[in-house]
């Protein structure tokens, strides 16, 4: 299976700060990566998908780029909302995989 | 607006049984994918298993193959996934989510707890 790995494992950051969450796949996924938030006791929002496609409800400080293997998830002017865990999900090949995660924290 | 709502989660032994239901709602059940994703406690989020819209293809984590079978029933917009043998590594929240790919919509989830 394709095996993500994302960096790093914890960020602090100040809010208005913007913060940038790398994701690796062990093998080219090509577009095919989402980012996703997850705040405790809820599920994952998708804020990202096809590497660069924000979803519509999603502000635009949130942007996505890379592929093949490197892709990056930039937050621009960090906001009290955004402190969460992040997850990259490639589904270009079954079983789709999950990273591990970036929890994005105040600093 | 899309609702998933699961059911069925709960406290089993291990070797036990569990079946877990996902009530769809607020699109066409019969036109997408869908999946179920677990969360163990304090985790990361591991594809347990995926089933196409007609049910023709299915696919499994191997984590579960051979002990869990996902399936759908589009004339009541439901999913289930069927548990057996279950061990206490899938002791885990329980997603049910619609595979737009990738996933667009995710449920609230249900807790699997497997204990002796």
């Amino acid at each position: 299976e394709i095996v993500m790995t994302q960096s790093p494992a914890t960020l602090s950051v100040s809010p208005g700060e913007s913060a940038t969450l790398s994701c690796r796949a062990s093998q080219s996924v090509g577009s095919d990566l989402a980012w996703y938030q997850q705040k405790p006791g809820q599920a994952p929002r998708l804020l990202v998908y096809g590497a660069s496609t924000r979803v519509t409800a999603i502000p635009g400080r949130f942007s996505g780029s890379g592929s093949g293997t490197e892709f990056t998830l930039t937050i621009s002017s960090l906001q009290s909302e955004d402190f969460a865990v992040y997850y990259c999900l490639q589904y270009n090949t079954w079983p789709d995989t999950f990273g591990q995660g970036t929890k994005v924290q105040i600093k | 607006e899309v609702q998933l709502v699961e059911s069925g989660g709960g406290l089993v032994k291990p070797g036990g049984s569990l079946r877990l239901s996902c009530a769809a709602s607020g699109f066409t059940f019969d036109v997408y994918s869908m999946m179920w994703v677990r969360q163990a406690p304090g985790k990361g989020l591991e594809c347990v298993a995926s089933i196409t819209r007609s049910s023709a293809f299915i696919n499994y984590a191997d984590s579960v193959k051979g002990r869990f079978t996902i399936s759908r029933d589009n004339a009541r917009n439901s999913l289930y996934l069927q548990m057996n043998s279950l061990r206490v590594e899938d002791t885990a929240v329980y997603f049910c989510a619609r595979d737009q790919s990738p996933i667009d919509h995710w449920g609230r989830g249900t807790l699997v707890t497997v204990s002796s």
